[in-house]
């Protein structure tokens, strides 16, 4: 089976702009996850998403906003980006949902400057 | 919120030791508790986990254990290798979702 895979995997962006990045679980995966990983800060769970319902979300500003489409990819999508945006953003996906095994992707990596 | 401490940040250990890493956990109604392997530059890999009807379990070198009345778990890695240095993650689950630790970078000296 394939692994679940992101894209881009680099990314250089300006602060004020917005960010698309996409994340296509492994097949018959159906729930997804994204985190946020800094330096120091470990990984902070931004949402997830079931069956295209998104079912939770962490404490991220509304400008950190997701979807999931009926073949389970998902992207997420950042708007007014800032410099603290900054990170490498997982995906992870498992079969039902977070309490089962979870999958990383390779990450993106965002700069903002 | 609910919040997962983990400890040490640092654990330096001579190759051929044994490794402990623990962490304490909020949420009473958790009942999932994995263990993550993140190498330098890579993604972060599920290395063993725990439900909580279980108190124990291994797999090779690598054990986990639960105790559930303090809300602790730990990570115990026997006869360490070069490989096992990374920094390891602690999680428990609590309202859909994943609570992390904030990880132990693990160090093993030749």
């Amino acid at each position: 089976k394939a692994g679940v895979t992101q894209t881009p995997r680099y990314l250089i962006k300006t602060r004020g702009q917005q960010v698309t990045l996409s994340c296509s679980p492994i097949s018959g995966h159906r729930s997804v996850s994204w985190y946020q990983q800094t330096p120091g800060q470990g990984l902070q769970f931004l949402f997830e998403y079931f069956s295209e319902t998104q079912r939770n979300k962490g404490n991220f500003p509304g400008r950190f906003s997701g979807r999931q489409f009926s073949n389970s990819r998902s992207e997420m999508n950042v708007s007014t980006l800032e410099l603290g945006d900054s990170a490498l953003y997982l995906c992870a996906s498992s079969t039902t949902g977070l309490s089962y095994e979870q999958y990383f992707g390779p990450g993106t990596r965002l700069t903002v400057t | 919120g609910e919040n997962v401490e983990q400890h040490p940040s640092t654990l330096s250990v001579q190759e051929g030791d044994s490794a402990v890493i623990k962490c304490t956990y909020s949420d009473s109604a958790s009942n999932y508790f994995p263990w993550y392997k993140q190498e330098l530059g890579k993604r972060p890999q599920l290395i063993i986990d725990i439900r909580s009807n279980v108190g124990e379990k291994k797999d090779q070198r690598i054990a986990v254990t639960l105790n559930k009345t303090a809300k602790h778990f730990s990570l115990h890695i026997t006869e360490t290798q070069p490989e096992d240095s990374a920094v390891y993650f602690c999680a428990a689950d609590s309202n859909y979702q994943l609570i992390w630790g904030a990880g132990t970078k693990l160090i093993i000296k030749p």
